[in-house]
């Protein structure tokens, strides 16, 4: 089944406590993205990588990294949380010649 | 950066009306799409408008665009209790390199009463 998953589902974790969101997609992909969404601001996109070793910055890039190292896997990354990023993360993927998005099921994060 | 908005925030109906969502956006774009969100879930791409297009047909779904406004709207006709969930207009911005410029609404919650 054509699929993108993150994992994992739920993360609490604590202020300054590295941790890693993977997202990983089986439809050869080339485009991957990762957004949050949050109450009365809708989606926002963080990064986005069009191929691999391929990323940049969407809107609201602070206090995130991202890694594309195989076409298949697009992991997030927060090396210090801190509880302005407790959201619900998205990963998405799209095709060469497509222009909707794939989402995966996303990860709700909270950071106390 | 460019942010569509949608109208209304919230919808509340009942089973078999229509229900009709709005967007606007603020740049030219390329293409303007519509997705689900059953709550707390992935969205779910339901239908793309092209720049060059004014209408475009799914199933129960209608969705128009209005480039001289600026707006597209989203029609459900016959709608179920199914149909209960978040609907988001998402741009694609003319002159955009990459997908990294589609960019969303804030979303219509739709409630669809049995």
């Amino acid at each position: 089944e054509a699929q993108v998953t993150q994992n994992p589902r739920y993360l609490i974790t604590v202020t300054g406590k590295k941790l890693t969101v993977t997202c990983s997609q089986n439809m050869n992909h080339e485009y991957m993205s990762w957004y949050r969404q949050d109450p009365g601001l809708g989606l926002r996109q963080i990064y986005y990588s069009m191929n691999v070793e391929v990323t940049d910055k969407g809107d609201v890039p602070e206090g995130y990294k991202v890694s594309r190292k195989e076409k298949r896997n697009f992991p997030l990354i927060l090396e210090s949380p801190s509880p302005n990023q407790t959201s619900l993360y998205f990963c998405a993927s799209s095709g060469t010649g497509e222009v909707t998005l794939h989402f995966g099921n996303g990860t709700r994060l909270t950071v106390t | 950066s460019q942010q569509g908005e949608e109208d209304p925030q919230a919808l509340s109906i009942q089973e078999g009306e229509n229900a009709t969502m709005n967007c606007s956006y603020k740049t030219s774009i390329n293409n303007l799409q519509w997705y689900r969100q059953n709550s707390g879930r992935g969205l779910v791409h339901l239908i793309l408008i092209r720049s060059n297009e004014r209408e475009k047909h799914s199933g129960r779904l209608r969705v128009t665009l209005d480039t001289s406004k600026k707006s597209s709207s989203l029609l459900i006709t016959a709608s179920r209790a199914a149909d209960t969930a978040s609907y988001f207009c998402a741009s694609f911005n003319a002159g955009g390199t990459s997908y990294g410029k589609l960019t969303f609404g804030q979303g219509t919650i739709l409630t669809v009463h049995p």
